[in-house]
């Protein structure tokens, strides 16, 4: 049984401050890695995607992946309230395969 | 970015009725379109996955002849729900891409609600 594990919070943060959201997985073969953002009662957005080891920055979002210790990280810097959501992390199987996600982890930036 | 709108946004209807829900890629050909299920505080299902023309793969667990699927155009898929019932009140999702390595878009969900 392929799985995504992540931390289902919730993880409060100062606003300001940096959030750090950890993903693992257990196919050692998966070669695509997403984060999507969750508000509540809407669905998931894209917001950051990782293909290789090493880290991925766009804007305020750092992705990091190491695919030796099947671990993938989203840091959030100068949360923002607006930044409080859900956040998913999704693995793909294969390049034919569907997205497998975590549960999700809940994050609230208290001003 | 792409862009997969969905309607109706929220439906209420009675036991026993059907519903259908639709999917479109607004700028883009989707080849594969994706069908979630999301309740309250739980990870999104997937469903099934469907390709233009040809039949949907169902999740193991989903009832092929309840969620009915139909995915005739490039650019649109609908999901029935035949004879629906209060437990399959939920979020349900389309997810769309268009070639097997790219993202994966979301649409923005139908909250179905059976009375």
């Amino acid at each position: 049984q392929k799985e995504v594990e992540q931390n289902s919070g919730p993880l409060s943060v100062p606003e300001g401050a940096i959030a750090s959201l950890n993903c693992t997985y257990s196919d050692r073969g998966s070669q695509s890695f997403f984060w999507y953002r969750q508000y509540s009662g809407k669905s998931p957005e894209l917001i950051m995607s990782i293909y290789s080891n090493g880290d991925k920055e766009d804007g305020r979002f750092t992705a990091q992946l190491n695919k030796a210790s099947q671990y993938v990280s989203l840091l959030i810097r100068d949360s923002q309230p607006s930044d409080s959501a859900t956040y998913l992390c999704a693995v793909k199987q294969g390049s034919q395969g569907n997205l497998i996600f975590g549960k999700g982890t809940k994050l609230s930036v208290k001003p | 970015g792409a862009v997969v709108s969905q309607h109706p946004s929220r439906v209420i209807c009675k036991s026993g009725t059907s519903v259908k829900i639709e999917c479109r890629s607004l700028d883009f050909q989707a080849t594969t379109m994706f069908w979630y299920r999301q309740f309250p505080k739980q990870s999104l299902m997937l469903m099934a996955t469907s390709n233009e023309g040809s039949k949907a793969t169902y999740e193991q667990g989903v009832e092929k002849d309840k969620f009915l699927i139909n995915h005739a155009s490039l650019t649109l898929s609908t999901l029935t729900v035949t004879s629906a019932h209060p437990e399959d009140s939920s979020f349900y999702i389309c997810s769309a891409r268009v070639l097997a390595d790219v993202e994966q878009y979301f649409g923005p969900g139908t909250r179905l609600t059976v009375t």
